[in-house]
C-alpha cells in the first residue's frame, strides 16, 4: 500500500535555529496534509497542499509540495519553544481521501 | 462548534477481554476515522465510517470492528485483546465528499492491555 516516509525521526535544535522535515513517497500524491502533535496531545491540522510546486506560509512555517508531487517539506524559521512537538505528513490513499500518516519528526527546542 | 469527543480517556484491560471505545464527531461532520497510535509512532489507519458503512480499512485483523450511528457518532470494538493492542486510539471526524477535508482529532483513549 501507499507509504510516506519522513526524515529525520528526531531533531534537536537551539532556540532561534531553523528546522526542516521532509516527507517522501514513491508514488504521486493527490494531496498532502501536515499535522502537529504536542506531547500528550492529539494531531492538529496545519495545512494542505494540492498543486505541484505549491508553497504556503504560515508565519514562520513554510510548506512546499514537490514538482513531481512525490515529496513535501516543512521548514520552520527561528524556532521557538512553542514549536516543540511531532510533525506528521499525511497523504490520501488513492481516491478514497483516507489519510496515511508518516512516522513523524519529533522536534525538541533548547531554550 | 462542538469538537470531537472520545470516551473513556483511559482504560486498562486484561489480555483476552473485549473493549468498546466511543467517539462523537464534530458537528457538521459525517465521516469518522479511527487510528491506532503506538508510542513514538505515527497514527495507523484502522478504518473509516461514512453513512453507517465501513468505507475502507487498514491492515488490522477482523477482531477490530466498528459502528457508526445515524448521528455520525461511532464505536470501535476490539475483541480478544492482545498486549500489542496497548496504544492511543484516536478518532477523527471529517467531511466526506470534500476533497482533502482535514481530520479533526479527539483527545484519544489510552488503552493498556496487561
Amino acid at each position: 500500500g501507499q507509504q510516506v516516509m519522513q526524515i529525520p525521526q528526531y531533531q534537536h535544535v537551539q532556540e532561534g535555529e531553523d528546522f526542516t522535515t521532509y516527507c517522501n513517497s514513491s508514488t504521486t500524491l493527490s494531496n498532502i496534509q501536515w499535522y502537529k502533535q504536542r506531547p500528550g496531545g492529539h494531531p492538529v491540522f496545519l495545512i494542505q497542499l494540492v498543486k505541484s510546486g505549491e508553497v504556503k506560509k504560515q508565519k514562520r512555517l513554510t510548506f512546499q509540495f514537490g514538482e513531481a508531487k512525490k515529496n513535501s517539506s516543512l521548514h520552520i524559521t527561528a524556532t521557538q519553544t512553542t514549536d516543540v512537538g511531532t510533525y506528521f505528513c499525511a497523504a490520501s490513499s488513492g481516491n478514497t481521501g483516507k489519510l496515511i500518516f508518516g512516522q513523524g519528526t519529533t522536534l525538541q527546542v533548547k531554550p | 462548534e462542538t469538537g470531537v469527543t472520545q470516551s473513556p480517556t483511559h482504560l486498562i484491560k486484561t489480555r483476552g477481554q473485549q473493549v468498546t471505545l466511543r467517539c462523537s464527531s464534530q458537528s457538521g461532520h459525517n465521516t469518522v476515522s479511527w487510528y491506532q497510535q503506538a508510542l513514538g509512532q505515527g497514527p495507523q489507519f484502522i478504518f473509516q465510517y461514512y453513512r453507517e458503512e465501513e468505507n475502507g480499512r487498514g491492515n488490522f485483523p477482523p477482531r477490530f470492528s466498528g459502528l457508526q450511528f445515524p448521528n455520525y457518532s461511532s464505536e470501535l470494538n476490539v475483541n480478544a485483546l492482545e498486549l500489542d493492542d496497548s496504544a492511543l486510539y484516536l478518532c477523527a471526524s471529517s467531511l466526506e465528499g470534500v476533497f482533502g477535508s482535514p481530520l479533526h482529532f479527539g483527545n484519544g483513549t489510552r488503552l493498556t492491555v496487561t
